[in-house]
């Protein structure tokens, strides 16, 4: 298996620009994950999905952040516009839903907003 | 809410030699997993290990082992044996009912030659 995808890996904007970051998540996991990682507040769950429903999005900073989970298979995550203070490192984790199963991480979507 | 605590921002150590890093959780469920998750500078999050709250034997994968001590909401990570690629930033996470992983902010281990 490929393993957790996401898209693209560096993202350099300006701020005022509408960003998309995407996800596959493993085939076969029916929970998806958006997790920002920054050197002030550390790993943060952003929202997730069961089942391609969105479940909590308690985490997601501000209404100008959004996900989408249209299948199985996909997920975006959208912020527009963006701001200097977006920049992070944005991972995309599948698993399995359940208390005991780990999460698959992807690589990571390091953003930059200028 | 739960809450996890790494309270050691970073610890050093000699090659071949045993370091533990500790984390305390806050919790009022009976049902919960506990994970190490390391995170090397590729900043890929690769797991080390999981301990299930209702078994009171200390989990084991080769090089690293827990100490979990539940009645003090403690689960501290022993890397035996250290090696130059142990080298990474190391978190603790809770997860229970919720499918929520919470994280703590991480201990950065250096492995000195």
């Amino acid at each position: 298996d490929a393993g957790v995808i996401q898209s693209p890996r560096h993202e350099v904007t300006e701020m005022g620009q509408e960003v998309t970051l995407r996800c596959k998540p493993i085939s076969g996991h029916n929970s998806l994950f958006w997790y920002r990682q920054t050197m002030m507040r550390g790993l943060e769950l952003l929202i997730y999905f069961n089942n391609n429903v969105p479940i909590d999005d308690s985490g997601m900073p501000e209404d100008r952040f959004s996900a989408k989970m249209p299948n199985a298979s996909f997920s975006t995550l959208k912020i527009q516009p963006s701001e200097p203070r977006d920049s992070a490192v944005y991972f995309c984790a599948s698993g399995l839903r359940g208390v005991g199963y780990e999460q698959y991480f992807g690589p990571g979507t390091r953003l930059t907003v200028t | 809410a739960q809450t996890v605590t790494q309270s050691q921002p970073e610890m050093s150590v000699q090659e071949a030699e045993t370091v533990t890093l500790s984390c305390t959780y806050d919790t009022s469920e009976s049902d919960y997993y506990l994970f190490w998750y390391k995170q090397p500078p590729s900043r890929q999050m690769i797991l080390v290990i999981r301990q299930e709250a209702y078994k009171q034997q200390n989990a084991t994968e080769n090089r690293f082992s827990v100490n979990f001590q539940k009645a003090a909401k403690s689960f501290s990570l022993k890397i035996s044996d250290s090696q130059l690629g142990d080298a990474a930033m190391y978190f603790c996470a809770y997860k229970a009912a919720g499918n929520k992983l919470t994280f703590g902010g991480g201990t950065r281990v250096l492995v000195k030659p």
